[in-house]
């Protein structure tokens, strides 16, 4: 079973839009961690919330976190061609096994 | 790139072999994490390896076996192989050391099918 589940499941916008999902998970967590994964690729790092923090920034994407909801957002903004891809959202219910979602598809349309 | 290098990129077997995947760490990374992602899936834990030992494993049966050496570089070993066994498998490396998750780095995997 997974520990987050991201909504929506897809998401199709215009270059030049913002893009938001969400991630929600179960249990409590030490952190949360949104990675990107290009079709078929292996997926890469994009940024890290800390269970104390609240919002955090990184060039075009702003991620915020909830712990009272067990939820959390990553904003996409401006969207480019590029960023066309699966969106993950992990956490680490336990201390060695980063749980992940089932993800979100993104389409940026030219 | 994550420095991060998996061997092969595909592979194809039949129900009942055995299969084994490998794994190059990120240079300094002592800990490596194995990853099966079915497709429209997100990634399921199989074991971690810290210094050559397992350091923690998912829902998967023995006949999933791993190995870390001490280069840190790591195998995948699947035995009698399934079709549901199909999938991307990803070998991720970090500095954890098994304390707590820091950010992962990611090979580009290996995709099995199994015929």
């Amino acid at each position: 079973s997974q520990q987050g589940e991201e909504d929506p499941q897809a998401l199709s916008i215009q270059e030049g839009e913002n893009a938001t999902m969400n991630c929600s998970y179960k249990t409590s967590i030490n952190n949360l961690q949104w990675y990107r994964q290009n079709s078929g690729r292996g997926l890469v790092h994009l940024i890290l919330i800390r269970s104390n923090e609240r919002e955090k920034h990184s060039g075009r994407l702003r991620v915020t976190l909830d712990t009272s909801k067990k939820s959390s957002s990553l904003l996409i903004t401006a969207s480019r061609a590029a960023d066309t891809a699966s969106y993950f959202c992990a956490t680490d219910p336990n201390d060695y096994k980063l749980s992940f979602g089932a993800g979100t598809t993104v389409t940026v349309r030219a | 790139e994550t420095g991060v290098t998996q061997s092969p990129t595909h592979l194809i077997k039949t129900r009942g072999q055995q299969v084994t995947l490998r794994c190059s760490s990120q240079s300094g990374h002592n800990t490596v994490s194995w990853y099966q992602q079915a497709l429209g899936q997100g990634p399921q834990f199989i074991f971690q390896y810290y210094r050559e030992e397992e350091n923690g494993r998912g829902n998967f049966p023995p006949r999933f076996s791993g190995l870390q050496f001490p280069n840190y570089s790591s195998e995948l070993n699947v035995n009698a192989l399934e079709l549901d066994d199909s999938a991307l498998y990803l070998c991720a490396s970090s500095l954890a050391g098994g304390n707590h998750n820091e950010k992962l780095f990611f090979g580009s995997g290996t995709q099995l099918s199994v015929l």
